[in-house]
């Protein structure tokens, strides 16, 4: 059972350069998310999705964008990569958003911008 | 703005002691809360929660009480062992005006557990 999956777990960017996460879940959740983890931050939500084809803004969405085709993936997409966006991204997802659902981690995808 | 926070950065404890984790909100319309414990490089897991209805939890050595009219949580591990030196965040969700569950997760506070 894999859970939720990200790839790639690591990448070097040069300023201005594009790229994407993809996240993946195997447990038919509906809802998926993006965070970042910054020391001293938390974990802070970018973007999340309610199910396939949906997409919402979370508290720090600036800089990123995301899809959600299909209902096991959810992408995020960084146009033009700044050293600000230099962080420690998590992938998640949860059932139906009912009060106490758990949400699942991916393992994380360390991305640095030089 | 904050709404869930986590006071102590870090916190270290002799093995076989008590180790308690405290989280404090501002939400009184959270009304679920959850910890997670992340290790090192890995994403993290879910431990334990609770719903508001409720002021205690336990599983196994893990218990989490909640105090409503303090808007305080509490994580005791007893006893405590090496294999649980982590960073620990507490989490909150509560319903947004979205009509979407929201979950807001805490600054964390990493546990050292001394052999």
């Amino acid at each position: 059972n894999a859970g939720v999956t990200q790839t790639p777990k690591f990448r070097v960017l040069k300023t201005g350069q594009s790229m994407t996460l993809l996240c993946a879940q195997d447990m038919n959740h509906e809802y998926m998310y993006w965070y970042r983890q910054d020391p001293g931050m938390g974990l802070r939500l970018i973007h999340y999705s309610v199910g396939e084809g949906t997409t919402a803004k979370g508290e720090v969405p600036d800089g990123y964008n995301v899809s959600r085709l299909k209902k096991q993936n959810f992408l995020l997409g960084l146009e033009s990569a700044a050293p600000s966006q230099t962080s420690v991204y998590f992938c998640a997802s949860s059932e139906h958003a009912v009060s106490g659902n758990t949400i699942y981690f991916g393992e994380g995808s360390w991305l640095t911008v030089v | 703005d904050q709404q869930v926070k986590q006071n102590s950065p870090s916190l270290s404890v002799q093995e076989g002691r008590i180790s308690i984790l405290n989280c404090d909100y501002t939400n009184s319309m959270f009304d679920y809360f959850l910890w997670y414990k992340k290790y090192p490089a890995e994403g993290p897991t879910f431990l334990i929660s609770i719903s508001s209805i409720k002021d205690k939890n336990e599983d196994g050595r893990f218990t989490v009480f909640l105090n409503k009219s303090a808007k305080h949580l509490s994580l005791h591990i007893v006893p405590s062992q090496p294999g649980d030196s982590a960073v620990y965040f507490c989490a909150a969700s509560a319903l947004g005006t979205s009509g979407t569950y929201k979950y807001i997760f805490g600054t964390g506070t990493r546990l050292k557990v001394l052999a």
